[in-house]
């Protein structure tokens, strides 16, 4: 079986950092990835790990560790427009992703 | 920019009703996928289509079947909805990229089953 863990909620105050992390069990692994989901919007992509690292875009940063079956998403100097949804996926062979259950950020001023 | 359109944003039917759910994307991308999305549960494949007339079973295809006649359009059918059913369906499309596929997702569609 699959499963990805990560916490249902995180609450922030404006132009703080925070991480959202992410644990998973799976049978196949290509990489993790990272969606956004503002509240009645489609999710959109945000990065992807193949490989153990860091990999920063802007304010945010995604970071993988396969040996440790383990990932975070680093929002850094947080906006009110930050406040979303966040879901970790695995990339499994033939194209699929598998979710996890979300993390709701809220950001407060 | 991809666009992946979704046929109703909301839909109210009736248990035991057959349901079409439409989703059209604009990329040429070879595969398609239909999620359901429940609160604490993210995003739960339901089926997937990698090719015109192919398809595979997602983690939840129970209640559900799928058509993929046309590369741009692939549809989400419910033969007879059920309550336990209604729930928020989420269409997205790929292109293959060697395990970096990202996915581009439609509004979603709320259906309601009464």
């Amino acid at each position: 079986g699959q499963s990805l863990e990560q916490p249902s909620e995180v609450t922030a105050v404006e132009g703080a950092i925070v991480q959202i992390n992410c644990t998973y069990q799976t049978s196949g692994f290509y990489g993790l990835s990272w969606y956004q989901q503002h509240d009645g919007g489609a999710p959109t992509f945000l990065s992807y790990n193949a490989l153990d690292g860091l990999e920063e875009t802007g304010r945010f940063s995604s970071f993988l560790s396969r040996s440790d079956s383990y990932g975070y998403l680093l929002l850094q100097e947080l906006q009110m427009k930050d406040s979303a949804s966040y879901f970790c996926a695995v990339n499994n062979a033939g194209n699929m992703l598998t979710f996890g259950g979300g993390t709701r950020l809220m950001v407060k001023p | 920019d991809v666009k992946v359109t979704q046929s109703s944003r909301y839909l109210v039917k009736r248990t035991g009703e057959k349901v079409f759910l439409e989703c059209v994307q604009d990329m040429d991308h070879e595969n398609m996928f239909w999620y359901r999305q429940d609160p604490g549960l993210g995003l739960r494949l339901i089926y997937f289509s990698y090719d015109v007339k192919m398809k595979e079973k997602g983690d939840i295809p129970e209640g559900y079947s799928v058509s993929r006649e046309k590369k741009e359009r692939f549809s989400l059918i419910l033969e007879s909805a059920s309550t336990n059913q209604t729930s928020m369906y989420l269409c997205a499309s790929s292109q293959p990229a060697g395990g970096t596929d990202t996915q581009y997702f439609g509004p979603g569609t709320r259906l309601t089953v009464l």
